[in-house]
């Protein structure tokens, strides 16, 4: 079955720290995509980052990382310089696309709170 | 949000109403995917239509749940006859539906409804 885990309902990070939300997952599939997602206290779905199952390279966006481990089948998120408004809800999600079958498959989340 | 357009964005209904929820997808997207959000907790996938076509409900609820995507207009996640547990946030996402690639689904903005 496919599965994506977030262990840490919630964290803190001092303004201006490094933080790792940690996110497993998974699946039988050798094709999938893995996604960060922010959902501040506004409600909306905000894109981070992507990465692909046969990407070589952990991907990056500003001061978003994914460190990307497929042989432990984790894609934890490095936010770095954390930034007040960073507080909000981060979601990880798996895409396996198939001819008649797209699905998005969310983790329960992480709340996360700066503090300053 | 690059342009996923959900309305309305709240609604709210008495007991025994129908609901109706509509979502414009990005302009060239021909793929939808609708998303249940319930109270502290992570999105839910139900439905993802093509145009004039649904590929995959498998998240949908059996009864009082229906989802289309005509080939003009926008897609419309219908509810009849809520019940107090319908109450939740319902994404609406949409992309391209190319295989390989990022492929994110954009997200719109949301539709939170009430069940009184």
């Amino acid at each position: 079955a496919q599965k994506i885990t977030q262990t840490q309902p919630g964290m803190f990070v001092q303004e201006k720290e490094a933080v790792t939300l940690d996110c497993t997952y998974d699946t039988s599939d050798q094709s999938y995509g893995l996604f960060w997602y922010k959902q501040p206290s506004s409600g909306e779905m905000i894109f981070l980052i992507y990465q692909g199952s046969y990407d070589e390279q952990n991907a990056t966006e500003g001061r978003y990382s994914l460190n990307f481990q497929k042989a432990r089948k984790s894609a934890n998120l490095v936010i770095s310089a954390s930034q007040l408004g960073d507080s909000a809800m981060y979601f990880c999600a798996m895409r396996v696309m198939k001819t008649s079958y797209d699905k998005v498959i969310f983790g329960p989340g992480t709340s996360l709170s700066v503090i300053p | 949000n690059a342009g996923v357009m959900q309305n309305p964005r709240h609604l709210v209904r008495r007991r025994g109403q129908e609901a109706r929820l509509r979502c414009s997808p990005v302009k060239g997207h021909s793929h939808v995917y609708w998303y249940r959000q319930l109270p502290e907790e992570g999105l839910k996938f139900m439905v993802y239509l093509q145009k004039e076509n649904i590929i995959d409900e498998s998240g949908m609820p059996k009864e009082r749940f229906s989802a289309e995507f005509p080939k003009e207009g926008p897609s419309i996640l219908r509810i009849q006859q809520v019940v107090r547990g319908d109450s939740a946030a319902y994404f609406c996402a949409s992309s391209r539906g190319l295989a390989g690639g990022q492929n994110e689904q954009f997200f719109g903005p949301g539709t939170r409804l009430t069940v009184l």
